[in-house]
């Protein structure tokens, strides 16, 4: 019953293009939604955050829409780089600050 | 800053043993969560502390996982007896006072193999 859903294990786009990364929800309870981002080796890492009353948020390169009434939200990569080649989680607070985590999303970057 | 620190890196066991994964979170957080990670199941979370206090441990799978966390800068996650479907790559995160998700610091993970 995972209330946080990608349905893209994995995804690969050339460099300077834009890479789109999706994710689902069923509780349209959360309060907001973050984006984290993983390394071979290493832990995740946050990546960027939305707020519920909010439709879009941009950091530099990564920008975060949220479409409440479809209950899904995505990630753009504009432009792409090889060094973005992660794994990418969407996560969103269960009780409390627990966050609950999709299944992942592998961005392979291509020179 | 050292960051969240997980011991050991990596862990191989046979089947039936006990394994112990060890965390130090980072100094003055008072937030510390268990995730394990699977290809079938991504990041399921297995039991948060605040304040060494158990939150919630609904994720924890069977009485075979148990843990603790007897002071503000050490956690323990037990798995026995072990068995081959524990293996996985587990995580250990800490967050600190009154932050949401995006204070959500983890260590680099304990990667367990149970043959």
């Amino acid at each position: 019953d995972q209330q946080v859903k990608q349905n893209s294990p994995s995804l690969s786009v050339q460099e300077g293009r834009i890479s789109i990364l999706n994710c689902d929800y069923t509780n349209s309870m959360f309060d907001y939604f973050l984006w984290y981002k993983k390394y071979p080796a290493e832990g995740p890492t946050f990546l960027i955050s939305i707020s519920s009353i909010k439709d879009k948020n941009e950091d530099g390169r990564f920008t975060v829409f949220l479409n409440k009434s479809a209950k899904h939200l995505s990630l753009h990569i504009v432009p792409s780089q090889p060094g973005d080649s992660a794994v990418y989680f969407c996560a969103a607070p269960n009780s409390g600050y627990a966050l609950n985590f999709g299944k992942g999303t592998s961005l392979l970057v291509t020179p | 800053d050292a960051g969240v620190i997980q011991s050991p890196r990596h862990e191989v066991t046979e089947m039936g043993q006990e394994v112990t994964l060890r965390c130090k979170p980072i100094s003055g957080h008072n937030s510390l969560f268990w995730y394990r990670q699977t290809m079938m199941r991504g990041l399921e979370l297995l039991i948060y502390f605040n304040n060494n206090v158990p939150i919630d441990d609904s994720g924890m799978p069977e009485d075979r996982f148990s843990a603790k966390m007897p002071n503000a800068s050490f956690s323990t996650l037990k798995i026995q007896p072990s068995e081959p479907r524990d293996s996985a790559v587990y995580f250990c995160a800490s967050s600190p006072p009154g932050t949401g998700g995006e204070k959500l610091f983890f260590g680099s993970g304990t990667q367990l193999s149970v043959l």
